[in-house]
This record gives C-alpha cells, structure tokens and sequence, in this order.
C-alpha cells in the first residue's frame, strides 16, 4: 500500500477482554516496529521486528502482551486480559531496512480504550 | 539508561514568528542518531528532521534546523517563519528510535 495501514483505528473492549491490533506496513520494507503512546507521554518501544531475525520483545511491559509478523509483512499485536492501564494509542511503524538513521513511516494508530 | 527529556509540554508563538523547541539526552555512546518527528492531530508521526552525532554541521530542512551541541547533550529544533500547518506535537527521538521524549504540544497562532 501506499502507507502503513492499522486497523481498527478505533477500538473499546471491556477489562479482561483479549484485543487484536493489526499493522499492515509499506510493502517492501523488513523492519517493523510497535510503540504504544499513553496520554501526554512520549513513545513506549514495545517489540521490533527486522526481516527473518527474532524480534526485540524488550518493550514488552508484561506477558499480556505477544506480537507477530506473519511472512515478514503484515503484524499483530495481541493484548490478553485487558486492563485499565492498558488503555492507550497503539503506533506500528515500518522502515526499509531498519537501519539505525533511517526514517519511519508511522500508521494512524489505534486508540484502545478498556472499560 | 539512555534518556531523552523535553522540558517544554507546551509553547505558543504567532504566526511567522521563530520558535526553538528544546531537547536533551544521556548516553554513553559516542556515535548515534537524534530525530525530531512531528505528530499532527490525525496521530500519524512525520520525520521532520535528522543529525548523526558524528557530524558536526547541524542539519537543516527547509525552514527547520537543529541546534545539536554534542558536549552538552543538547539537541534544539528551530522553527524559522512558523505557519498554522506547524501546530502539532513534536517528539526527540535518539538512535533506533527506541527512546522519545515526552513531547511538546507546539500551538502556531494566526
């Protein structure tokens, strides 16, 4: 596509429920990145995936939290057992080869509010 | 740890005026990359600008420039001729782009 995609762009679920983010990066690029943006907070890292290589989960606040890459494109980010604290913007970005002075192509995010 | 710290979390200017937006950072590396995005009210994040530690000359794109200060850890964003486009939210961002600050919501009155 002719952007990073992410879906839904908007989404509430209740406490305890499991949720399903997707990001669906520019096609072509290997790298790919997940962030998660609370209110009035800069950028959390959560998980990093560079083309074949095992993905950086150092982000990742809990083991609530997995995520994948399905034939090096598109990306899910799962959350089991939602909870309040959870309730955030969730930002996937791509790049062309994740080098480390590379720019990124960031989606619109998904806002995920839990009840 | 690696840190990155913006102190200002708001600033107003009119339009065409010149704003500075600070940034600054620890680190024990002594080779890296710095980023200032900007995030329009639509969430999507832009590259607004980017400097390599190793280069001296602060970089510069269009009526965007950076004040990089290697020694002091310091990494200014300048904002010449400011439009009404220019409010957003503007994040520092160090190397892989794991580490942002906290942002500065930028307000550019008419």
């Amino acid at each position: 596509g002719a952007g990073v995609s992410q879906s839904p762009s908007n989404k509430v679920t209740e406490k305890g429920k499991d949720v399903e983010l997707r990001c669906d990066p520019i096609s072509g690029h290997t790298a790919l990145y997940w962030y998660r943006q609370s209110l009035g907070q800069g950028l959390e890292f959560l998980i990093y995936f560079q083309g074949n290589s095992a993905p950086d989960k150092s982000g990742l606040p809990s083991d609530r939290f997995s995520a994948e890459r399905t034939g090096g494109s598109v990306s899910t980010l799962t959350i089991q057992r939602t909870q309040q604290e959870d309730s955030a913007v969730y930002l996937c970005a791509s790049s062309l080869t994740g080098s480390v002075n590379e720019k990124l192509f960031f989606g619109s995010g998904t806002q995920l509010s839990v009840l | 740890a690696q840190t990155v710290t913006q102190s200002q979390p708001e600033m107003s200017v009119q339009e065409a005026e010149t704003v500075t937006l600070s940034c600054t950072y620890d680190t024990s590396e002594n080779n890296y990359y710095l980023f200032w995005y900007k995030q329009p009210p639509s969430r999507q994040m832009i590259l607004v600008i980017r400097q390599e530690a190793y280069k001296q000359q602060n970089a510069t794109e269009n009526r965007f420039s950076v004040n990089f200060q290697k020694a002091a850890k310091s990494f200014s964003l300048k904002i010449s001729d400011s439009q009404l486009g220019d409010t957003a939210m503007y994040f520092c961002a160090f190397t892989y782009q794991l580490i942002w600050g906290a942002g500065t919501k930028l307000i550019i009155k008419p």
